[in-house]
């Protein structure tokens, strides 16, 4: 049974300061993987998917890779500001329609 | 809209009574998924449509879990005599043919209180 897990848990750092997420999975075999945004109260944004056959996508100031063969992906946060302050979720597809996911990472950008 | 929608957004219900929550999802989309997601963890899968048919079920935690999709456009998700361990946010989403790699575009949520 796949699962995923995000470390840390939780991660409070100073405005300005590059950061990265961790997201591991126990099974290789995945369609692909997303990662998420989700602020209080609020539903999920799609930040970044790569495709199984991908190493890595970016957007912005933020750079997702995949090595599937590890099972690991991070998320990459260059230059961290205020407003990305928000819990951090992956999601990996192994199956035709269902995303398993991990527990978050809660993010505080300190100003 | 663009987007998925549901309602209501909040939800509190007494232990016992029945609720029934709405996805509209986003035109032309063939997939739709709820999903339930408790204080501080991820969401978990429920079911599954592609169009009217319900392909998967086996995230509804018990028997007193219902969706439908009857005409494969707008779903509701019925839950009869509410528990406390029901209450969570209850998401939704959309998305081209499910198979293959198609990403899933989620609603704002419901957040459903049983007291």
């Amino acid at each position: 049974k796949q699962e995923v897990t995000q470390i840390p848990a939780a991660l409070s750092v100073p405005e300005g300061e590059n950061l990265v997420l961790n997201c591991s999975f126990t099974d290789s075999a995945i369609y692909n993987l997303q990662w998420f945004r989700q602020d209080p109260g609020k539903g999920l944004t799609s930040l970044l998917l790569i495709q199984s056959s991908q190493r890595e996508q970016t957007s912005g100031r933020l750079n997702a890779s995949l090595d599937k063969s590890s099972g690991r992906s991070t998320l990459y946060i260059a230059a961290s500001q205020p407003g990305d302050s928000a819990t951090y979720l992956c999601a990996v597809r192994d199956s035709n329609y269902q995303l398993i996911w991990g527990a978050g990472t809660k993010l505080i950008i300190k100003p | 809209g663009a987007g998925v929608s549901q309602s209501p957004r909040y939800k509190v219900a007494k232990r016992g009574q029945d609720v029934a929550l709405r996805c509209d999802p986003i035109s032309g989309h063939v997939s739709l998924f709820w999903y339930q997601q408790a204080l501080g963890q991820g969401p978990e899968f429920l079911t599954y449509f592609q169009n009217e048919a319900q392909l998967d079920k086996s995230g509804l935690p018990s028997d007193r879990f219902f969706a439908e999709r009857p005409e494969g456009s707008v779903s509701t998700l019925k839950i009869q005599r509410t528990q406390q361990e029901d209450s969570a946010v209850y998401l939704c989403a959309s998305s081209l043919p499910g198979q293959g790699a198609y990403e899933q575009y989620f609603g704002p949520g419901t957040r459903l209180t049983v007291t």
